[in-house]
């Protein structure tokens, strides 16, 4: 299996840019995802990485060191829409299932 | 446009009342999860079907069963509820299952079950 660790909480400013930061250790890695989950609603897919880099979507980015199983998500220009808990998942080698961080929960305030 | 369809959105059921819950995908996956995440927490897999394949968790308790009758549509029976069951139920579907590319899960609203 594998451990995922991310931060519990983040509080942020509208506009302003939040990093979230995810760490993990497994032992065959093949991809990591991150999922938004807004309260009492279903994660939905936000970036895949599986490539060493940066993956940009609009004013989400994602970052991914293999090397020392970390991983970031990067949020711009926040709005409050955005408050919610970021999923970060890893999938291993050997199977197509995914495991996944606790979430940490970003709220952005005014 | 609905892609996984869960029913019902939110269940209430008694202390040891067997209940079922069903999911169903207009996508054509697979594979299909089902997941429990209990509040703040990760979704934890409990089970999931690769096509008729049906693979268990090793502790995914007893009292959770699943069926998939067709590749639409899948159910997850809870035996005899308990209180510590009472969580937010996850249907997800992915294609093909082992892939190089991206065959990211995308998850029903969920079923939120209360167990009085």
């Amino acid at each position: 299996g594998q451990n995922i660790d991310q931060p519990t909480e983040m509080t942020a400013t509208e506009g302003a840019i939040v990093q979230i930061n995810c760490t993990y250790q497994t032992s065959g890695f093949n991809g990591l995802f991150w999922y938004q989950q807004h309260a009492g609603e279903a994660p939905t897919f936000l970036s895949y990485n599986v490539l060493d880099g940066l993956e940009e979507k609009g004013r989400f980015s994602s970052f991914l060191s293999r090397s020392k199983g970390y991983s970031y998500l990067l949020l711009k220009e926040l709005q409050m829409k955005d408050s919610a808990s970021y999923l970060c998942a890893v999938r291993d080698w050997d199977d197509y299932k995914l495991s996944f961080g606790a979430g940490t929960t970003v709220t952005v305030r005014a | 446009d609905a892609m996984v369809i869960q029913n019902p959105r939110y269940q209430v059921t008694q202390f040891g009342k067997p209940v079922t819950l069903s999911c169903s995908q207009t996508l054509n996956h697979n594979v299909m999860y089902w997941y429990q995440q209990k509040s703040s927490q990760a979704p934890k897999l409990l089970f999931h079907y690769y096509d008729k394949d049906f693979n268990n968790e090793a502790d995914t308790p007893d009292n959770f069963q699943s069926r998939r009758p067709n590749t639409s549509f899948c159910f997850l029976d809870i035996r005899s509820p308990g209180l510590g069951d009472a969580a937010m139920y996850l249907c997800a579907t992915s294609s093909l299952g082992r892939s190089t590319s991206t065959d990211t899960q995308y998850f029903g609203p969920g079923t939120r079950l209360t167990v009085l």
